[in-house]
């Protein structure tokens, strides 16, 4: 079984500081995670993915996420918001074999000007 | 460039209507998917198919339906529309390999159902 927490539904940062999105995940099986992002009224786009190399994991537009094992975590990151940014966000985890992936709920990231 | 196409973006039907949504990917791509989105909800699987007229329940099934006669092509069927099936709906296509969360998406038809 998998299943996968986003710790926050809201985070609001201000533009040019930095962004922390949290997830943790859990798995039997070594699991393979993923966030994307959704801008509104569009469809998802895959921001970043791990799948058991380097446990730093660059996406696009400067955001990158950390896979700590100990922790069952993949933390979203990125240095400095844009306005841009501003959207919905989902981790997501597939492990086991499976090929249906679990979704987080997502959070929802406001960028103040 | 890649692409999943949802025949409409904005629909509004009346109660009780069938509604026919489909989703078309030009990937060759085993997989498809149909999800629902509502907000706070997440997203949540209706149908999924990994192979011409295979499909499978996802968490929400019922009061819908599906068809997968071609690879490219699936689609979703409201059987009789209700206020309750008021929703945005993704479609998603993917490579059949275990572990595979790296799914492509349409834009999404939003559905209005009075």
């Amino acid at each position: 079984a998998q299943s996968v927490t986003q710790l926050d539904s809201h985070v609001s940062v201000s533009e040019g500081t930095p962004v922390l999105l949290r997830c943790n995940y859990s798995s039997s099986y070594s699991p393979s995670l993923f966030w994307y992002v959704q801008h509104p009224n569009k469809g998802l786009q895959l921001l970043l993915k791990y799948t058991s190399a380097a446990t730093l994991v660059k996406g696009i537009n400067g955001f990158e996420a950390e896979f700590k094992k100990s922790e069952t975590s993949f933390h979203l990151t990125k240095p400095s918001a844009h306005m841009s940014d501003a959207a919905e966000y989902f981790c997501v985890v597939a492990s086991g074999g499976s090929y249906i992936p679990t979704f987080g709920r997502g959070t929802s990231l406001i960028v103040h000007p | 460039d890649v692409k999943v196409t949802q025949s409409s973006r904005y629909l509004v039907k009346r109660t009780g209507e069938k509604v026919f949504l489909e989703c078309v990917q030009d990937m060759d791509h085993e997989n498809m998917f149909w999800y629902r989105q509502d907000p706070g909800l997440g997203l949540r699987l209706i149908y999924f198919s990994y192979d011409v007229k295979m499909k499978e329940k996802g968490d929400i099934p019922e009061g819908y339906s599906v068809s997968r006669e071609k690879k490219e092509r699936f689609s979703l069927i409201l059987e009789s529309a209700s206020t309750n099936q008021t929703s945005m709906y993704l479609c998603a296509s993917s490579f059949r390999r275990a572990n595979t969360g790296e799914l492509f998406f349409g834009e999404g038809s939003r559905l209005t159902v009075l």
